[in-house]
């Protein structure tokens, strides 16, 4: 199985900020990787597929970038909204295999 | 409006199954494929499958082949996870996710989830 090694594991961010969190695959997983977004108690929502594909009505502060076994995501200017668990997801081989998240509180 | 409505908390005893079902609405079920993702504090997120409605053909993790038994019933528009043999290991939370159009390997809509506990 391709293992996703996700971080950091935790990260604190004034609004405003710009952060970034990182995805690296353990083989080329050719850019089929998203990224998910999970509030406290709530179902994942879709950010970014294909690696940097923003999905349908996600605030263009969020942007993925990255190519063979290294990706990030990155947060333009940190909002009270964007508190939250956030993972990867690679969908380049089965079976599809998820980062261990990222906590993502404001400082 | 695309919406995923599964079914209600299980508990579920050792060695007994659960099935639990995930209603898709605002769509046509027979188009996009459904994955099933298991969620829990130790193993994080876990993919276990998915299934495509219209012919009815699945796709395993290897992990849980033994374990879970996905079905679809199109005139429901209603897909279904059965696990079987239940243990602790089993106590997480299960979400139907569909699959994004023009690529299935990812899932753009996801159920509210099911929590599953398993005790004697």
């Amino acid at each position: 199985d391709i293992q996703m090694t996700q971080s950091p594991a935790s990260l604190s961010a004034s609004l405003g900020e710009t952060i970034s969190i990182e995805c690296r695959a353990s083989e080329d997983i050719y850019s089929n990787l998203a990224w998910y977004q999970q509030k406290s108690g709530k179902s994942p929502q879709l950010l970014i597929y294909a690696a940097n594909r923003l999905q349908d009505g996600v605030p263009s502060r969020f942007s993925g970038s990255g190519s063979g076994t290294q990706y990030s995501l990155k947060i333009s200017g940190m909002q009270p909204e964007d508190e939250g668990d956030y993972f990867c997801l690679q969908g380049s081989k089965f079976p599809f295999t998820f980062g261990s998240g990222t906590k993502l509180e404001i400082k | 409006e695309v919406q995923l409505q599964q079914s209600g908390p299980e508990v579920g005893r050792p060695g007994s199954s659960v099935k639990i079902s995930c209603k898709a609405s605002g769509y046509t079920f027979t188009d996009y494929v459904m994955n099933w993702v298991k969620q829990s504090p130790g193993q994080g997120l876990e993919w276990i499958g998915w299934i495509d409605p219209e012919y009815g053909s699945t796709d395993y993790a290897e992990k849980f082949k033994k374990k879970a038994t996905l079905t679809a019933d199109t005139s429901s528009s209603t897909a279904y996870i059965q696990l079987s043999s239940l243990t602790s290991e089993d106590t997480a939370t299960y979400f139907c996710a569909k699959g994004l159009g023009g690529s299935r390997r990812y899932f753009d809509y996801w159920g509210q989830g099911v929590m599953v506990t398993v005790s004697s």
